[in-house]
Parts: structure tokens; sequence; C-alpha cells
């Protein structure tokens, strides 16, 4: 079955420090993986996604599919990223894409 | 433009009412997805629709009755809740169809409370 893991509930840095929030999956076919922001109740945004390869706000992740792993980075975190974050799964349900969502990291920057 | 638009932002409904929620999006998406979001967990798929059609649900309660009258257009319908069932729900679409490799885009949800 497909499974989306994001271990650490919170992660707290200084600002200026790196970042990296851990995700690992688990799925039998071939994975299609994001990672979205919820900032404290806004909507949840598209952060990235695996496929375009591209950095977002100093963002980067890449799909390891030896460590079935897709971690989030970022050199030198800022006050403003402050968020919730999910690593999503997006997998055929049915026949459908759907997203299965691990259950986040409240990222924490503080000055 | 790649907005999903919900409303209304915040419902609060008793135990014996009936409410919608509504959900719109001009994308052209063929997909369109319900998802409960309780507080600090994450999204949780509800329903989806493809072409209209009912494609997933899954194992949702009857008090909550989907409905798709166009391709841009989903609705929630409420009835009979339950205090458990306060959470945020999230409207989602995406291009769609079988096997799509497409993003999904999140409305910025409805905040329910039932009492």
């Amino acid at each position: 079955a497909q499974r989306v893991t994001q271990p650490e509930k919170l992660l707290s840095v200084f600002k200026g420090a790196p970042v990296e929030l851990k995700c690992n999956y688990s799925y039998s076919g071939s994975p299609e993986l994001f990672w979205y922001v919820q900032y404290s109740r806004q909507r949840l945004q598209l952060l990235l996604r695996h496929i375009s390869r591209e950095s977002i706000k100093g963002f980067t992740a890449d799909l390891n599919k030896g460590e079935t792993s897709f971690h989030l980075k970022k050199p030198f975190a800022q006050e403003e990223d402050s968020a919730m974050y999910y690593c999503a799964l997006k997998w055929m349900n049915s026949g459908y894409s759907t997203l299965t969502f691990g259950k986040g990291t409240m990222l924490l920057v503080s000055p | 433009d790649t907005e999903v638009t919900q409303t209304p932002k915040h419902l609060v409904m008793g135990m014996t009412n009936k409410k919608s929620l509504k959900c719109e999006q001009h994308m052209g998406h063929r997909a369109m997805y319900w998802y409960k979001q309780k507080a600090k967990k994450p999204p949780e798929l509800m329903f989806v629709y493809s072409y209209e059609k009912l494609s997933i649900n899954e194992s949702v309660p009857s008090r909550f009755s989907p409905e798709c009258p166009n391709s841009s257009l989903l609705n929630l319908h409420l009835h009979a809740l339950q205090p458990e069932d306060s959470a945020l729900y999230l409207c989602a679409s995406s291009h769609g169809g079988r096997n799509s490799g497409n993003t999904i885009y999140f409305g910025e949800g409805s905040w329910l409370t039932v009492v």
C-alpha cells in the first residue's frame, strides 16, 4: 500500500540555518511526489513537484528512488518560512489520480 | 489562473441543519475532489469526481452528499452532521481523467463547526 512518512512533527531552527524536512514514501508503482505548504489558516499551496526539478522560495527537493525519499531542503531559513509542510504522493486510486499526504512537519524559524 | 474558490469560508451549523459547501474552478479541470482536514492533521480524501461522475467515495458517511452540477462546480451537501465532523473541508481540482499526470490544486477551504 502507498504510504508517506514525515518523521518529524516539529522542526525548530534559527534564521539563516539550513533546513531539511524529511519525507519517505512507499509505493509499488512509479511515484510522483509533491511538497505542499500551509501557512497559518491559509490554503494548501503547491511548493514543489519532483518532475519539474525547480526551486521555489529557495527550497529544493530531489527524488531518491533508491532510498525512497523526497527530502525538502533550504540552505538558509527565513522567518517567513514558518509553516506546516506536507509531503504528498500522487498515486492511481482505482485508475484516478489522488494524493496521499504525510502527517506534516511544522517548521518554526526563530529570529 | 490556478484558483479554486470555495464558499462559505466559515460555517457554523446545528446537528439538525441542512447546509451546503460550494466549490468552483474555471481552469477547465475535469477532476474535482473533496478532502477533509482536522486540526493539525493532513488532508484526507473523501470523494473524487471525474468528468462530472463520482469516481471514488472513500467510505464517507451518507450525511455527506457530493454533487457535481457541471464541470466547473462541486458541492458538498451536509445533513445531520455530528460535532466530530467539524473540520476544514478542502476542494481541489486537476486536469483529471484516468491515468492523468497533472498537479492537484487546492482551494482555501471551508471551516465547518458543528454545534
